[in-house]
């Protein structure tokens, strides 16, 4: 088992530049979150989906979109990079999301640079 | 939702036992508290969970309080590789409150 990949591992952008962060995992896992972490902050959560077609907003999704067209794949896309979105991005899921434990299994991470 | 209370950070001497404090005072009574850590700039790794009973398993032992309004995360051997930051977090099951919360944790360094 690969458990949860992110791509790329680092993205430098220039504001107003538009990408795709990639997620996917192979645990047939339900539930898939984006995190982001700034310098010596916890995560915050960005946007969720417990299954696929289903996704919904976090703490701070403002600038951000998701979707989930497969169980497997969960795609953080940005439309006009902003320097305020210079962060790494974490990528989780787990099994059963809401209805059982939601022990969350992450991503090695992906850091994105907006200049 | 409840909300959890860490000391900023905390040294170990390597081979004792690191014991992480955690107050989570309005705790609910679905809510479980879960224990996560963060080596260096790596991905979050679950440790463990539990509701009201004490809980055990191969990286750690959870103590909760019988009144549930705190709990202590004990690492019995620390090593240096546990030089991590800790993150205790209060979730219920179900719904949107099944989102996982983190706060900035308890950075724990281990010393030889």
């Amino acid at each position: 088992n690969a458990g949860v990949t992110q791509t790329p591992k680092f993205q430098v952008l220039k504001t107003g530049q538009s990408m795709t962060l990639q997620c996917a995992q192979d645990m047939n896992h339900e539930y898939m979150s984006w995190y982001r972490q700034d310098p010596g902050m916890g995560l915050r959560l960005i946007h969720y989906s417990v299954g696929a077609g289903i996704t919904d907003q976090g703490e701070v999704p403002n600038g951000y979109n998701v979707s989930r067209s497969t169980t497997e794949d969960f795609p953080l896309r940005l439309l006009s990079a902003a320097p305020s979105q210079t962060s790494v991005y974490f990528c989780a899921s787990s099994y059963g999301g809401f209805s059982g434990a939601n022990v969350l299994t992450f991503g090695a991470g992906s850091r994105l640079t907006v200049l | 939702d409840a909300k959890t209370t860490q000391p900023t950070s905390m040294d170990c001497a390597e081979g004792r036992a690191a014991n992480l404090p955690c107050n989570h005072s309005t705790i609910s009574g679905n809510e479980y508290v879960y224990w996560y850590r963060q080596i260096h700039s790596q991905g979050p790794q679950y440790i463990i969970h539990g509701l009201k009973n004490n809980e055990t398993n191969e990286m750690a032992s959870l103590i909760i309080t019988e009144d549930r309004k705190s709990s202590t995360l004990i690492l019995p051997h620390a090593t240096l590789r546990d030089t991590a930051v800790y993150y205790c977090i209060v979730r219920a099951y179900g719904g949107s409150q099944g989102n996982l919360i983190f706060g900035k944790g308890t950075k724990l360094s281990v010393k030889p």
